[in-house]
Parts: C-alpha cells; sequence; structure tokens
C-alpha cells in the first residue's frame, strides 16, 4: 500500500512562474514532512521540511504548506528557475518509534526557460 | 568532501553472484540507512542503524540480504545469490540522531545491473 502518493508524475513550468508540487497521504500517525530534490546520478538533496505542529514552512523561494485535515501537502516553488529541474519526492516520518521515511514516487519538474 | 559516499558506484553481475556494497556515512553520524530505489518509484526504506546496531529492518530485506555496521562507521550491504530483481539503486543515507526525527544525507548510491 502507498503510504505516501505523488499523484502527478511530471510538471511543466515556464521560468518565473510559480511551481506547485502535490502530495497526499494516508497515515495519521505521520508527523514530519520532507521535500527531497533528486538531479540524475546523485542521491537525494534535502529541500524543506515541515513538523505536523504546523501549517506552512518558508525557506527562501521555497515553501510548504500541510493541510492535516486533507492529509495532504504541497511544496510552493516561486519564482521557478531552469536549475531547479529535478525529481522532487515527497516523504514522510511517523511516531511510531521507527526513523525511516516513506517515499511518494516523485514528480519530475521541468522549469522551460 | 565531507558527504556521505558509496562504493561502487555500478557494478553489474551475473545472476546468482553475490554483492558487497560499501557505505561511508558523515563522520560522526549516529543514524545510518539502507534505501532501495526502482525505476519510476521513490526510495524504499530496507534497514536502519543507530550506531553499531541494526534496530529495523523492512519485510523488503529478504534474508538474502544482510547489513553490518562494525564499530558504528561505515557500513555494508551484501546480497547473496542475486535475483534480476536485486536491479536497483542501492541509496545509503546518515543523520546526526540530535533529534527524533532529523534530516537524512544521502550518498549517490550503487547502481546494481544482475544479468
Amino acid at each position: 500500500d502507498q503510504q505516501v502518493k505523488q499523484n502527478s508524475p511530471s510538471l511543466s513550468v515556464q521560468e518565473g512562474r510559480i511551481s506547485i508540487l502535490n502530495c497526499d497521504y494516508t497515515n495519521s500517525m505521520f508527523d514530519y514532512f520532507l521535500w527531497y530534490k533528486k538531479y540524475p546520478a546523485e542521491g537525494p538533496t534535502f529541500l524543506i521540511s515541515i513538523s505536523s505542529i504546523k501549517d506552512k514552512n518558508e525557506d527562501g523561494r521555497f515553501t510548504v504548506f500541510l493541510n492535516k485535515s486533507a492529509k495532504h501537502l504541497s511544496l510552493h516553488i516561486v519564482p521557478s528557475q531552469p536549475g531547479d529541474s529535478a525529481v522532487y519526492f515527497c516523504a514522510a516520518s511517523g511516531t511510531s518509534g521507527t526513523y525511516k521515511y516513506i517515499f511518494g514516487t516523485g514528480t519530475r519538474l521541468k522549469v522551460l526557460a | 568532501d565531507t558527504g556521505v559516499s558509496q562504493d561502487p558506484r555500478h557494478k553489474i553481475t551475473k545472476r546468482g553472484q553475490n554483492v558487497t556494497f560499501r557505505c561511508d556515512p558523515i563522520s560522526e553520524h549516529n543514524r545510518l540507512y539502507w534505501y532501495r530505489q526502482t525505476l519510476g518509484q521513490g526510495p524504499e526504506f530496507l534497514t536502519y542503524f543507530q550506531n553499531e546496531a541494526q534496530l529495523e529492518k523492512s519485510r523488503l530485506l529478504s534474508d538474502r540480504f544482510s547489513a553490518e555496521r562494525p564499530k558504528g562507521s561505515f557500513s555494508t550491504l551484501e546480497i547473496q545469490r542475486t535475483e534480476q530483481g536485486d536491479s536497483a539503486m542501492y541509496l545509503c543515507a546518515s543523520s546526526s540522531g540530535l533529534a527524533r526525527v532529523d534530516e537524512q544525507f544521502f550518498g549517490p548510491g550503487t547502481r546494481l545491473t544482475v544479468l
């Protein structure tokens, strides 16, 4: 069962516009969420995170929004830049004494110059 | 370079052979994780170490897989009697262990191809 879902496998956005990447989860025990970015031939790199006690976290051009009632989070990138073109993974972690992340399947973002 | 390193970066083997991968975490990171990523999927958790103790294993980790972290430093992941279904990217990550949930830093991965 896929506990973390990214239903859009790909997204294309014009440079300078907003990119919105979405993620849904099913496990209400998740209390920490992260976004990772992955370039080809590299490991995932951490981008931004949010605790379940918050509904928004901002870091420069990147903002993550969490809607716990809908079990939904989104990553906003404003303004989008060509260097943002990568695969973005949503990940979640829970309170059951485990430190592992559960990852979504990823969304490939292409920012067009 | 003080990031997570993995060796080798690529491994091609024949079905039935044994392979071993190495991961060197960021110095002084207490937690070390192994994930596997197949095409079109996100990383899937395999196992986790707190120092030298292996504290959690996924059901994905069949008895052909074994991981060690002697002395709480580098880690090895061995796959015995490889099968074509083992072909994947094997990712190692480490974290400081200073918080219940802390940022995991990933290495570049080892791409395994089983012929």
